[in-house]
């Protein structure tokens, strides 16, 4: 149980597109969902956290115009990178909450690499 | 503000020699904690919490983890290694009333010599 998944799980984009990255829990709700970014040899840092139904807090420093995030349902959480540059090149992982409250664990998908041309 | 630091990097140890990877963490108040694997191009896999009671927590893969609160310290232990084991392992924390936010620690890359 508890298995989280994401698409694509690998995009190479030109410059100045836009791309979408879509988290799913599969068997599931998760009310809340997180998405991370990883740089190379680098811990996790997070970006944003999705609630179903409103949304999204970001962390200091990350343009929520250009991470767009949309938490339309208790099992789709969905990452729009807008008019993404070569920095913007990363692995993006979400994850989602089981259970209520403090106490939950957050469950991780497997991350999309993100290459930007 | 909350904090976890993994001193080591990297961790050698030879196939059925225990394993130990450190964590030590720095809150004001009761911390809740986690470590997770992650094998190359993956997500994070998680392998136990701490939360409160027992101390000594069993989690996957025969991993356990000591909760030692006079010593901040929550360090991965696992008696027989395998090469299997060879990953990078983040140690996390989330403090009580926070948003449900993990705060990672750097990440050590453990390598199970053959």
């Amino acid at each position: 149980g508890a298995v989280v998944s994401q698409h694509p799980s690998r995009v190479i984009c030109k410059s100045g597109t836009s791309v979408k990255i879509e988290c799913r829990s599969l068997d599931f709700q998760a009310t809340t969902m997180f998405w991370y970014r990883q740089f190379p040899k680098q811990s996790l840092m997070l970006m944003a956290t999705s609630n179903e139904g409103s949304k999204a807090t970001y962390e200091q420093g990350v343009e929520k115009d250009k991470f767009l995030i949309n938490h339309a349902s208790l099992t789709l959480s969905t990452l729009t990178v807008t008019s993404a540059h070569p920095e913007d090149s990363s692995f993006y992982i979400c994850s989602a909450s089981v259970g209520s409250g403090i106490t939950d664990t957050q469950y991780f998908g497997p991350g999309t690499r993100l290459t930007v041309l | 503000a909350q904090s976890v630091a993994q001193p080591e990097d990297q961790v050698n140890v030879a196939e059925g020699n225990p394993l130990t990877v450190k964590c030590t963490y720095s809150v004001s108040g009761n911390p809740y904690l986690f470590w997770y694997v992650q094998y190359p191009n993956r997500g994070l896999q998680f392998l136990l919490k701490y939360i409160t009671g027992d101390n000594l927590v069993k989690g996957s893969y025969g991993f356990e983890a000591e909760f030692n609160k006079s010593q901040t310290s929550f360090h991965l232990k696992k008696p027989s290694a395998l090469v299997s084991d060879s990953a990078l392992y983040f140690c996390a924390v989330r403090l009580t009333g926070s948003a449900r936010q993990l705060t990672f620690g750097s990440g050590t890359q453990l390598t199970v010599l053959p």
